[in-house]
């Protein structure tokens, strides 16, 4: 029982490249998120899928996109990436509740 | 609007006590969540208010008081390994249990 689990874990692009992060979870659950978080920040909600085939936006979805690709699966694309986003991004899971379960994490620096 | 409000750090001495407040103002409140987050690592939940009153899980206890939109987290019988940040969180409500984060409290532990 692995729980989330996010690849990759760091990544380095440069400025106008793309790429997709992913995220899986093995707890059945309905509820899946990204988020961001930066140095005194917080964590930021960037997408959401509250059950497969449905994805809503959170506080800041500008520049990305997501897919639910199945009830285990939620990706964050990254079009065309920026220095405003390096960050670190979690993806977590949940069901329908107030606890989340996160990812480790992916640390993405862009140049 | 939205907002979260947390201490940015707070010291304290092994084998004491520490509270940590988070006054919020916020619609659609469901409740209050406490999540803890070490160096490098990603959030771990610790605790959930929906209902006012105190909350206790071993060393840590949580409080809510909606009428104040007031909240807090209480370490009792404090450890080096308490040592992280801890983040209140505010349940909006609706199926996906969608969270907003403050920007933490960094708690240092000292011998």
């Amino acid at each position: 029982n692995a729980g989330v689990t996010q690849t990759p874990k760091f990544q380095v692009l440069k400025t106008g490249q793309s790429m997709t992060l992913q995220c899986a979870q093995d707890m059945n659950h309905n509820s899946m998120y990204w988020y961001r978080q930066d140095p005194g920040m917080g964590l930021r909600l960037i997408y959401y899928s509250a059950s497969e085939g449905t994805t809503d936006k959170g506080e800041v979805p500008n520049g990305y996109n997501v897919s639910r690709l199945n009830k285990r699966e939620f990706s964050l694309r990254l079009e065309s990436a920026a220095p405003s986003q390096t960050s670190v991004y979690f993806c977590a899971s949940s069901e329908a509740g107030a606890r989340q379960y996160f990812g480790p994490g992916t640390r993405l620096t862009v140049l | 609007g939205q907002s979260l409000e947390q201490p940015s750090e707070v010291t304290a001495v092994e084998g004491a006590i520490v509270q940590i407040n988070c006054t919020y103002q916020t619609s659609g409140f469901y409740g209050l969540s406490w999540y803890q987050q070490h160096d490098g690592g990603a959030p771990t939940f610790l605790s959930y208010n929906a209902l006012d009153g105190l909350e206790e899980t071993g060393r840590f206890s949580s409080f809510l008081s909606r009428s104040d939109s007031y909240g807090y987290l209480l370490l009792q019988e404090l450890q080096m390994k308490d040592s992280a940040s801890y983040f209140c969180a505010v349940r909006r409500g609706g199926s996906q249990g969608n969270l907003i984060f403050g920007k933490g409290t960094k708690l240092s532990v000292k011998p």
